[in-house]
């Protein structure tokens, strides 16, 4: 089945380190975001990209970095001038086009230790 | 800026009881609008989506929801509803450059309980 594979589920980081969540698609979307979830503020966008090779700034990127070298995937990296990492992650993906709605993975929860 | 108002933090329903989730939103161009349903620990699960034409649209679960320009509103209903209801409701807002889709821009959301 086609989908969205994020992991791993659960991720521990300690502080002053880097660490990188996967986020791969076989739904061949041409498009693919980057959502930052905390309890009551619902969803916030980190980065997406639209095409291979290119990536835009979201509205909370900072602390944050992306690639987007395969169509397929779309890696995180949580680097360690976030100083409020703990969070869930969302990926989701979408054709091209304006009337394409985001499919969305089951999410990674990242937390300090 | 765009942005999604959604008034309701929490909403308890007695099961088999008539759902209505607000939202409202605001957005200087046409908007294109949806409703996403979340269970604990999961990804978002998309309910339905305007772009244009009805202005009442059909989705997923029994779920139905309606656009009304003139109140900046896209509000979610469902007649009756069942104990698998409960989750969290979200409804967003697209943004769109002329490359194409730039995100979504989601409300906090709704916590939505359901008693016997």
């Amino acid at each position: 089945d086609g989908g969205i594979t994020q992991s791993p589920k659960y991720l521990f980081r300690k502080e002053g380190q880097n660490v990188t969540l996967s986020c791969e698609q076989n739904l061949n979307h041409d498009a693919m975001y980057w959502y930052r979830q905390d309890p009551g503020q619902g969803l916030r966008l980190i980065y997406y990209s639209q095409i291979v090779n290119d990536f835009q700034k979201g509205d909370i990127a900072e602390g944050y970095s992306v690639s987007r070298e395969k169509k397929e995937s779309f890696p995180l990296t949580v680097t360690s001038a976030q100083k409020n990492p703990t969070a869930f992650y969302l990926c989701a993906s979408s054709m091209a086009g304006e009337m394409s709605p985001q499919h969305f993975g089951d999410g990674t929860r990242l937390s300090i230790l | 800026a765009q942005s999604v108002t959604q008034p309701d933090i929490h909403i308890t329903v007695s099961e088999g009881a008539s759902l209505e989730l607000r939202c409202n939103y605001s957005y200087g161009a046409t908007p294109y609008l949806f409703w996403y349903v979340q269970s604990p620990g999961q990804g978002l699960q998309l309910l339905l989506k305007y772009f244009s034409g009805d202005t009442l649209v059909q989705g997923i679960k029994g779920f139905e929801a309606e656009f009304k320009r003139s109140q900046s509103s896209f509000n979610l209903r469902k007649p009756s509803v069942h104990w698998s209801d409960a989750a969290e409701y979200f409804c967003a807002v697209a943004m769109y450059s002329g490359g194409g889709a730039d995100g979504l821009t989601f409300g906090k959301g709704t916590h939505l309980i359901i008693q016997p």
